[in-house]
């Protein structure tokens, strides 16, 4: 039921922005958009979602396009305890919104 | 730390024993979930409690699995007759009610079934 489409993997060198993006083509209007990634052997841990607008927090920035079919994550100065499986997860339409459905992930590998 | 706790962190078991994880939501959180991870996966939803209530059950949870959460704030996962195929991570999260929340999830159980 992956209702979202990332890339296997991604590099990005250490202090730059890694830009992840992901595909919900079939986002309805009332469905959220998630973020969350996970470090070899942790639970996952939450980043950050959004519906439409564009929504910042202390660790990432999340951009929506207008027609809210893509999104893009956005790690500003990537360090190397930033390489991780990214998950990007949408939520909560009619009969769904009690779970999140994880896909298999963007890896984003953060070298020196 | 006030986080989402799980026990034990690491499990090994004989094919055909019973085994039984906890997990300790954050306190406030109302709604509980059980989530399964196989290597290179991403986590797989099991099912998931409103309070004590258990409201939805994922069809990977066969008849071998129950999950319980009897006051509405600890959870237990039993897993009877184990198979190797259960090998896995066991992952608990909470959240508060609402469709714009965030889930809590905890480090896991790694399962290992020999």
């Amino acid at each position: 039921d992956a209702k979202t489409t990332q890339p296997t993997s991604m590099d990005c060198a250490e202090g730059r922005a890694a830009n992840l993006p992901c595909n919900h083509s079939t986002i309805s209007g009332n469905e959220y958009v998630y973020w969350y990634r996970q470090i070899h052997s942790q639970g996952p841990q939450y980043i950050i979602h959004g519906l439409k607008n564009n929504e910042t927090n202390e660790m990432a920035s999340l951009i929506i396009t207008e027609d809210r079919k893509s999104s893009t994550l956005i790690l500003p100065h990537a360090t190397l305890r930033d390489t991780a499986v990214y998950y990007c997860i949408v939520r909560g339409d009619l009969y769904n919104f009690n779970k999140f459905y994880f896909g298999s992930g963007t890896k984003l590998n953060v070298k020196p | 730390d006030t986080g989402v706790s799980q026990d034990p962190r690491h499990k090994i078991t004989k094919r055909g024993q019973n085994v039984t994880f906890r997990c300790d939501p954050i306190s406030e959180h109302n709604r509980l979930y059980w989530y399964r991870q196989t290597l290179g996966q991403g986590p797989e939803f099991l099912t998931y409690f409103q309070n004590e209530a258990q409201l939805e059950k994922s069809r990977l949870l066969s008849d071998r699995f129950s999950a319980e959460r009897p006051k509405g704030s600890f959870s237990t996962l039993e897993i009877q007759r184990t198979e190797q195929g259960d090998s896995a991570m066991y992952l608990c999260a909470s959240s508060r009610d609402g469709r714009n929340t965030e889930a809590f999830f905890g480090q896991g159980t790694r399962l290992t079934v020999v």
